[in-house]
């Protein structure tokens, strides 16, 4: 069955300090990746995504994630976080053969400490 | 460029009334659409999805429909609440074919009382 795991529901980080927010997933065929971020209230704002290629993707606002097959991981990472970066972070999983479906994590909220 | 707009923002309704949450997408033909619930503390839950006017499919059995009556419009109804509908739902939608992304609208929170 397709799952995905974020094992931290809280994180606080003070602001410049480096962050990670870990993701594992499982799934039977190759998976599209994705990082959401959601603001209180808000809706889903995309990140960024792994589709194929290249294992160490770019996103918006500074983010990177790095796509590891063999750990079936897809930690999203930024070296220096900044006020603006407090909210809850959505890792995603979508079937390349099943385009229908996309299934998510169940968040890490992010605090980050003046 | 492609938009969605999702509505009412932010509703009250006593248990046993009906319900009805609007979204529409501009700017794309033949979206994929969808409606998520997101309670309190949890993630994300797949309500429905559709690939086409009039296709729904349902992930979850509950209290809850949905309808497609146009290409572009989907409607997330309930004849009756109950008071575990409260929750942050949350309309998207995506292209049909290639690589997909998932765009959400700004959500409507629902308070059950």
């Amino acid at each position: 069955a397709q799952s995905v795991t974020q094992p931290d529901i809280h994180i606080t980080v003070s602001e410049g300090a480096s962050l990670e927010l870990r993701c594992n997933y499982s799934y039977g065929a190759t998976p599209y990746l994705f990082w959401y971020v959601q603001s209180p209230g808000q809706g889903l704002q995309l990140l960024l995504k792994y589709f194929s290629g290249d294992t160490l993707v770019q996103g918006i606002k500074g983010f990177e994630a790095e796509f590891k097959r063999s750990q079936s991981s897809f930690n999203l990472r930024k070296p220096s976080v900044h006020w603006s970066d407090a909210a809850e972070y959505f890792c995603a999983v979508g079937a390349v053969y099943n385009f229908n479906k996309f299934y998510f994590g169940s968040g890490t909220k992010l605090n980050v400490k003046p | 460029s492609q938009t969605i707009h999702q509505w009412p923002a932010t509703l009250v309704q006593p248990v046993g009334s009906p319900l009805s949450l609007e979204c529409t997408v501009e700017g794309t033909s033949n979206p994929n659409l969808y409606w998520y619930r997101q309670a309190a503390g949890r993630g994300l839950q797949l309500l429905f999805y559709s690939v086409g006017i009039g296709q729904i499919s349902s992930e979850v059995p509950q209290n809850l429909s949905a309808s497609r009556p146009q290409d572009r419009q989907f409607i997330l109804s309930s004849k009756k609440l109950l008071l575990s509908d409260s929750g942050f739902y949350l309309c998207a939608w995506s292209v049909t074919s290639g690589a997909n992304v998932l765009t959400f609208g700004a959500g409507s929170r629902l308070t059950v009382l």
